[in-house]
């Protein structure tokens, strides 16, 4: 069986101010793990992935996950965050149907 | 070119009412998956086609929910005599082949609210 703990339900931070959420997995098989991002009223886009390789993965708008196995985590960064970052993150796991972990709202105050 | 498209994006049902929510794929997608999203959760997958073929339906909650793909293109998600833990945001997702690392593409959802 396969899920996915995110640790914070909300993140508030400051424009520009750095960011890490975090997410941490279980999962008894190859791990594919992958962090989604949700807009208010809109669907799921794909930030980044990870499937093998290179455990420091980059993804869209400036963000960055780092899969450490021994810690089971693979926690989202972002060095200088927007306004625009207000969302919804998910973190999830699969090889082929997806587990979402329960979401972190970030907010970001001017 | 055009995402996923999933209709009605609102459906306001009675208590005991059929709904019949559609999701119109990617063009070329063999894969597709619903997913069920209650407030405040994240997605909680429901079924998964592979062309015209269920493959797995492990996470429909009961058997009053029921999809269908008969074409391989345009998918039906069904619920019958709706009750009020089926209100929830319904997501579709697509993908080009039948694994994760073919990314899915989520539509904007189908929010259901049962009165």
């Amino acid at each position: 069986a396969q899920s996915v703990t995110q640790l914070d339900s909300q993140v508030p931070v400051f424009e520009e101010a750095p960011v890490e959420l975090r997410c941490n997995y279980s999962s008894s098989v190859s791990v594919y793990l992958f962090w989604y991002v949700q807009y208010p009223n809109q669907g799921l886009q794909l930030l980044l992935k990870y499937l093998s390789g290179s455990t420091l993965v980059k993804g869209i708008n400036g963000f960055e996950a780092e899969f450490n196995k021994s810690q089971t985590s693979f926690h989202l960064r972002k060095p200088s965050v927007h306004i625009s970052d207000t969302a919804e993150y998910f973190c999830a796991v699969g090889s082929q149907k997806l587990v979402f972990g329960q979401g972190t709202r970030l907010t970001i105050n001017p | 070119g055009a995402g996923v498209s999933q209709s009605p994006r609102y459906k306001v049902a009675k208590r005991g009412q059929d709904v019949a929510l559609r999701c119109d794929p990617i063009s070329g997608h063999v894969s597709l998956f619903w997913y069920q999203q209650a407030l405040g959760q994240g997605p909680e997958f429901l079924t998964y086609f592979q062309n015209e073929a269920q493959l797995d339906k492990s996470g429909l909650p009961s058997d009053r929910f029921f999809a269908e793909r008969p074409e391989g293109s345009v998918s039906t998600l069904k619920i019958q005599r709706t009750q009020q833990e089926d209100s929830a945001v319904y997501l579709c997702a697509s993908s080009s082949g039948p694994r994760s690392y073919n990314e899915q593409f989520f539509g904007p959802g189908t929010r259901l609210t049962v009165l």
